[in-house]
């Protein structure tokens, strides 16, 4: 089944404790890309990457990394993860551009307390 | 610089009602994309619909239709005789060529009561 899979779905943690969250996509997708949703502000665009070893920020890169270095995975590394990054995550694939349509993950709700 | 404006926060209808979601966006490029994305109480988060900006033709798709004007830079989105499974929140979203954005509206809530 072609799938985005995206692990966990959720996950507390606290100040400071670094943390990965997985994204896999078994599509042969070229694009892939990170979003978060916060209540009353859409998603928006954390990172994203055109190929493997191309990776650029969106509209909201602080406070993150990612790496690719594989097509199928594009993992999403909060080395210090702050409150304010509590939020609903999604990574999302295509077939070759953000001007595609996207299949997105299942999410991870991140809390950090 | 490329926004998209979903003015309605949230709609309450009632079963078999029509309702219409609002898409305005605002963007400088001649070339781009409009996409509709659902996101049911469960959470993920589904395609809809995408459309070019050379192709103005309305879409419809069973009970889903789009209306796609660029005189007035709306993508609006419009549900025929609605029922409880279309309670969602629906998303606007707006790309092009010429800068490597997605940029999504803040979202519709849609409840439809039986």
């Amino acid at each position: 089944e072609a799938q985005v899979t995206q692990n966990p779905r959720y996950l507390i943690t606290v100040t400071g404790k670094k943390l990965t969250v997985t994204c896999s996509q078994n599509m042969n997708h070229e694009y892939m890309s990170w979003y978060r949703q916060d209540p009353g502000l859409g998603l928006r665009q954390i990172y994203y990457s055109m190929n493997v070893e191309v990776t650029d920020k969106g509209d909201v890169p602080e406070g993150y990394k990612v790496s690719r270095k594989e097509k199928r995975n594009f993992p999403l590394i909060l080395e210090s993860p702050s409150p304010n990054q509590t939020s609903l995550y999604f990574c999302a694939s295509s077939l070759d551009s953000l001007n595609e349509k996207l299949f997105f993950g299942s999410g991870t709700q991140l809390s950090v307390l | 610089a490329q926004k998209v404006t979903q003015a309605q926060t949230e709609i309450s209808v009632v079963e078999k009602e029509d309702v219409t979601l609002d898409c305005v966006y605002e963007t400088r490029d001649t070339t781009y994309y409009l996409f509709w994305y659902k996101q049911p109480p469960s959470g993920e988060l589904v395609f809809l619909i995408r459309r070019n900006s050379f192709d103005e033709q309305n879409e419809i798709s069973g009970r889903y239709s789009w209306n796609f004007q660029k005189s007035t830079s709306s993508f609006n989105f419009t549900i025929t005789a609605s029922q409880v499974v279309d309670s969602a929140v629906y998303f606007c979203a707006l790309s092009s060529y010429n800068t490597d954005k997605l940029i999504f509206g803040t979202g519709t809530r849609l409840q439809v009561f039986p």
